[in-house]
C-alpha cells in the first residue's frame, strides 16, 4: 500500500524566515494535496498537484512536484505567525477519491 | 456559507453510550466521506459514499455505522463507544472520481471518558 512520508515532523522559525516541508511518497503520485489545519478550523485545502515537474503558488506558498512524482515540496517565503498550524499532505488512493495522508508537519512561527 | 459542516463540534461523553455526528455538505457533490484523525495527527479514511451509496469501508469496527439519508447528508453513528474513540472525526465531500478537490469540514471532537 502507498505510504507518504513528511518531514520534518515539526518545525519553529523566526518570523520573516524561509521554509520547506517535504512529502515522500513509496509510489508514484497522481495526485497531490496539500492542507494545513489549524485548531478548530478543520482541513484548509491549499494546492493540488498532477503532473510531474508541476508547481503553483498562492499567496507566499509554494508547492511543487518532482518529475517522477513521487516527492512534494512546500514553501513557504517571509513566513508569518498566521502561518503556523499542521500542513498535511494527501494522496490519491485508487480512482474513487480516496486521499491517504502523511503524518503531517507542526509549524511554529514565532513573532 | 460554510461549504461542509458538522455538529456537534465537540462531544464528551461516557463510555458505553452510542452518539451520532451528523454532516451536511453544500457544495452539490456527489461523493462524501469520513475520515478518523487520532491523537498522533494521523488521519485517516473511515467510509465513502457516492450518491448514498457506500463505496469505500475501510477496516473499522462494527460499531461505526455511517448513514447517508441523501447525497448532501452523512451522519456517523457510533455504538457502545470505547475509550479508543476519542478522536477527531472530520467529515468531507468532492465531486466523484479523481483529481478533484476534497473540501472537509471543520471537525468533531470526541471525548469518550
Amino acid at each position: 500500500s502507498q505510504e507518504l512520508e513528511q518531514s520534518p515532523q515539526s518545525l519553529i522559525v523566526q518570523e520573516g524566515k524561509n521554509l520547506t516541508i517535504n512529502c515522500t511518497s513509496s509510489k508514484t503520485l497522481y495526485g497531490l494535496y496539500w492542507y494545513k489545519q489549524k485548531y478548530g478550523e478543520g482541513l484548509i485545502f491549499l494546492m493540488m498537484l498532477q503532473k510531474g515537474g508541476e508547481e503553483k503558488s498562492h499567496e507566499k506558498i509554494t508547492a511543487k512536484l518532482d518529475e517522477k512524482k513521487q516527492q512534494s515540496s512546500l514553501h513557504i517565503t517571509a513566513s508569518q505567525p498566521s502561518h503556523a498550524g499542521i500542513y498535511l499532505c494527501g494522496a490519491e488512493s485508487g480512482n474513487t477519491g480516496k486521499l491517504i495522508f502523511g503524518q503531517g508537519t507542526t509549524l511554529q512561527v514565532k513573532p | 456559507d460554510t461549504a461542509v459542516s458538522q455538529t456537534p463540534k465537540y462531544l464528551v461523553t461516557q463510555m458505553g453510550n452510542d452518539k451520532s455526528i451528523k454532516c451536511e455538505q453544500n457544495l452539490g457533490h456527489d461523493t462524501m466521506y469520513w475520515y478518523k484523525q487520532d491523537s498522533k495527527k494521523f488521519l485517516k479514511i473511515m467510509f465513502s459514499y457516492n450518491n448514498k451509496e457506500l463505496i469505500i469501508n475501510e477496516t473499522v469496527p462494527n460499531r461505526f455505522s455511517p448513514k447517508s439519508p441523501d447525497k448532501a447528508h452523512l451522519n456517523l453513528h457510533i455504538n457502545s463507544l470505547e475509550l479508543g474513540d476519542s478522536a477527531v472525526y472530520f467529515c468531507a465531500s468532492s465531486p466523484y472520481g479523481s483529481g478533484n478537490t476534497i473540501y472537509f469540514g471543520e471537525g468533531s471532537w470526541l471525548t469518550v471518558v
